[in-house]
């Protein structure tokens, strides 16, 4: 596709519900990311999927957040029992290969727990 | 670990005027280095980068950067400022293979 694309692009859910949010990466980009942009927090990485190795799973805040990557291509964030402090926009990037390509960032998802 | 300090949340500059947003970071290795641009309600888009080539780095839409390794610093300039540079711009660092660590973001105000 011509970039990366997010879907919904606005979710809102109530506290205590899951929610499961797609990442659909650029065609051959063998690297993707999720980041979370929230006011109080500002943009902080939350996992990285590498081709077939195991992701880097370091930010994720807590156990309700969960990824994976099906086929090396789609992305799905799923997050359980969604609390109020988990309202934020929800970016991902993809990458082709290599430490000083870009990354490309889709439009984000945008999560309000009432 | 790499971090990134913006100096200045907030920047006003009247159109036609130099715009100059500050950027330091933290790194114990030779970083790679970015200037991303947010518009209301979109993602991140590239400005420029830098990865140990030149170290003025010219980007997108007029701007460029400049690596300066004893000031860890990577500010953004652009000569002459436009109505439509009005957005966020975020600093980032690339921690190795994995990550892009952000700044706080600057907020770029142009009046006419």
């Amino acid at each position: 596709g011509a970039g990366v694309s997010q879907s919904p692009s606005n979710k809102v859910t109530e506290k205590g519900k899951d929610v499961e949010l797609r990442c659909d990466p650029i065609s051959g980009h063998t690297a993707l990311y999720w980041y979370r942009q929230s006011l109080g927090q500002g943009l902080e990485f939350l996992i990285y999927f590498q081709g077939n190795s195991a992701p880097d799973k370091s930010g994720l805040p807590s156990d309700r957040f969960s990824a994976e990557r099906t086929g090396g291509s789609v992305s799905t964030l799923t997050i359980q029992r969604t609390q109020q402090e988990d309202s934020a926009v929800y970016l991902c990037a993809s990458r082709i290969a290599g430490g000083t390509d870009t990354q490309y960032f889709g439009p984000g998802t945008r999560l309000t727990v009432l | 670990a790499q971090s990134v300090t913006q100096l200045g949340s907030h920047v006003s500059v009247s159109e036609g005027a130099l715009v100059l947003l500050r950027c330091n970071y933290s790194s114990s290795v030779p970083p790679y280095l970015f200037w991303y641009v947010q518009y209301p309600n979109q993602g991140l888009q590239l400005l420029l980068k830098y990865t140990s080539a030149a170290t003025l780095v010219k980007g997108i839409n007029g701007f460029e950067a400049e690596f300066k390794k004893s000031e860890t610093s990577f500010h953004l300039t652009k000569p002459s400022a436009h109505m439509s540079d009005a957005a966020e711009y975020f600093c980032a660092v690339s921690e190795g293979f994995q990550k892009l660590v952000f700044g706080t973001g600057t907020r770029l105000l142009v009046s006419p």
